[in-house]
């Protein structure tokens, strides 16, 4: 069985601050692992994606996650923050034990305020 | 561009009516799936389909059913809708298995008085 845990259900910075979204996940086979976010009344959008090749991934909008198999973790980073990154943000594993049969679990959520 | 469309944005019923929530891909995704999304939840799986005709129930399945009879088109069904269905719906499709990242619509949010 495969779970994911976001450690944070909201996490406020101040404009052109550090961004850390923290993410923990369990998994029985080689994960995939990926990070979505969600603006006000969107749908999901992939932000980056782990998948075996590198562990430092670089995403959209500057973001980036590190893959650390030790600590079971993909915390998603991004060195100054946007207003417009202000947004719900999805932590998502998927076990490719399953093949063609892989799902995605999704984490809680965490929701990123950026003020001024 | 992928693109993931959903009948509706907002949907009020009332308890006991039959819903149907439409989904439809324009990339010849073979895989599509039906979420609901709720505050402190996440989201979480209600039924994926494969292919055409071919479905299987996610983690959460009670009280919906499925139709997929064309490849780009994907249904949800609540058969007597209650109110614990009021919910964001989310549909997605996805690419072929090897890359599984998957293509969401912008949800439809159902109301069920």
């Amino acid at each position: 069985a495969q779970s994911v845990t976001q450690l944070d259900s909201h996490v406020s910075v101040s404009e052109g601050t550090p961004v850390l979204l923290r993410c923990n996940y369990s998994s029985s086979y080689s994960p995939s692992l990926f990070w979505y976010v969600q603006h006000p009344n969107k749908g999901l959008q992939l932000l980056l994606k782990y998948t075996s090749a590198a562990t430092l991934v670089k995403g959209i909008n500057g973001f980036e996650a590190e893959f650390k198999k030790s600590e079971t973790s993909f915390h998603l980073t991004k060195p100054s923050a946007h207003m417009s990154d202000a947004a719900e943000y999805f932590c998502v594993v998927s076990d490719l034990g399953t093949g063609t049969a892989s799902k995605l679990t999704f984490g809680t959520g965490t929701r990123l305020q950026v003020t001024l | 561009d992928v693109k993931v469309t959903q009948s509706s944005r907002y949907l009020v019923k009332r308890t006991g009516e039959k819903v149907f929530l439409e989904c439809v891909q324009d990339m010849d995704h073979e895989n599509m799936f039906w979420y609901r999304q709720d505050p402190g939840l996440g989201l979480r799986l209600i039924y994926f389909s494969y292919d055409v005709k071919m479905k299987e129930k996610g983690d959460i399945p009670e009280g919906y059913s499925v139709s997929r009879e064309k490849k780009e088109r994907f249904s949800l069904i609540l058969e007597s809708a209650s109110t614990n269905q009021t919910s964001m719906y989310l549909c997605a499709s996805r690419t072929p298995p090897s890359r599984d990242e998957q293509f969401f619509g912008p949800g439809t949010r159902l109301t069920v008085l």
